[in-house]
């Protein structure tokens, strides 16, 4: 079945540095959303990209659906505290019922 | 997007006992799905909840251990039958919508030990 893979699997960073993951998958993705969980919390949806090369912002964060759609990747600029969690990105399957989602990548922010 | 109401939101069970969850979605969507996530992990698809008939369970999960209700477009039930600590987890409840292609939303999760 499809399978999404995420890097890196952690990060700490210092507060105000600007953070890259990605997600890579080992079939096509028409969609890739990106989602972040807190600690208690279900998952929230962050981005959504639609279309091969698709850049999208949301605030101090974007998202780029790679051109091959094998990939996309996140990017935080100037961190905060309040974007410490869990980043997990998501597609659909290959049936387009339900969806797929990565491994995740962990953030930490340090003050 | 919707908005995903689920009960309880965290409990502590007995082995051997069983607990239901609800999930209540304030708008009427076609999708329902329930997911487990252990510890520490990602995010694993148990079953669609389907309105009207039985629901569809992916690989590993069965119906005798995660009944699933569905009796309409806004509500579905999963219980956790005869819990053992291998099941403690989070369990949420997700929709699928959104205005130009499909995103799924999620509840707020239920977070399960079994003791």
């Amino acid at each position: 079945g499809q399978q999404l893979n995420q890097s890196p699997q952690s990060m700490f960073i210092q507060e105000g540095e600007d953070v890259s993951m990605n997600c890579t998958s080992s079939s096509i993705f028409n969609t890739w959303l990106w989602y972040k969980q807190d600690p208690g919390e279900g998952p929230v949806l962050l981005i959504a990209l639609y279309k091969a090369g698709e850049l999208t912002s949301n605030g101090r964060l974007t998202a780029q659906f790679g051109i091959t759609r094998k990939d996309s990747f996140l990017n935080i600029s100037a961190s905060i505290p309040s974007d410490v969690g869990i980043y997990f990105c998501a597609g659909p399957d290959n049936y387009g019922q339900n969806f797929v989602f990565g491994p995740g990548t962990r953030l930490s922010v340090l003050p | 997007s919707a908005v995903i109401s689920q009960k309880p939101s965290r409990d502590i069970c007995q082995r051997g006992t069983s607990l239901t969850i609800q999930c209540q979605v304030d708008s009427q969507v076609t999708m329902m799905f329930w997911y487990r996530q252990q510890p520490g992990q990602s995010l694993t698809l148990i079953a669609t909840a389907n309105q009207g008939s039985e629901a569809t369970y992916e690989s590993g999960f069965v119906i005798d251990k995660f009944p699933i209700s569905r009796p309409n477009l806004t509500f579905s039930t999963l219980t956790v039958s005869n819990m053992s600590p291998e099941d403690s987890s989070i369990y949420l409840c997700s929709v699928e919508g959104g205005t130009i292609s499909t995103e799924a939303f999620f509840g707020q999760g239920t977070r399960l030990t079994v003791v």
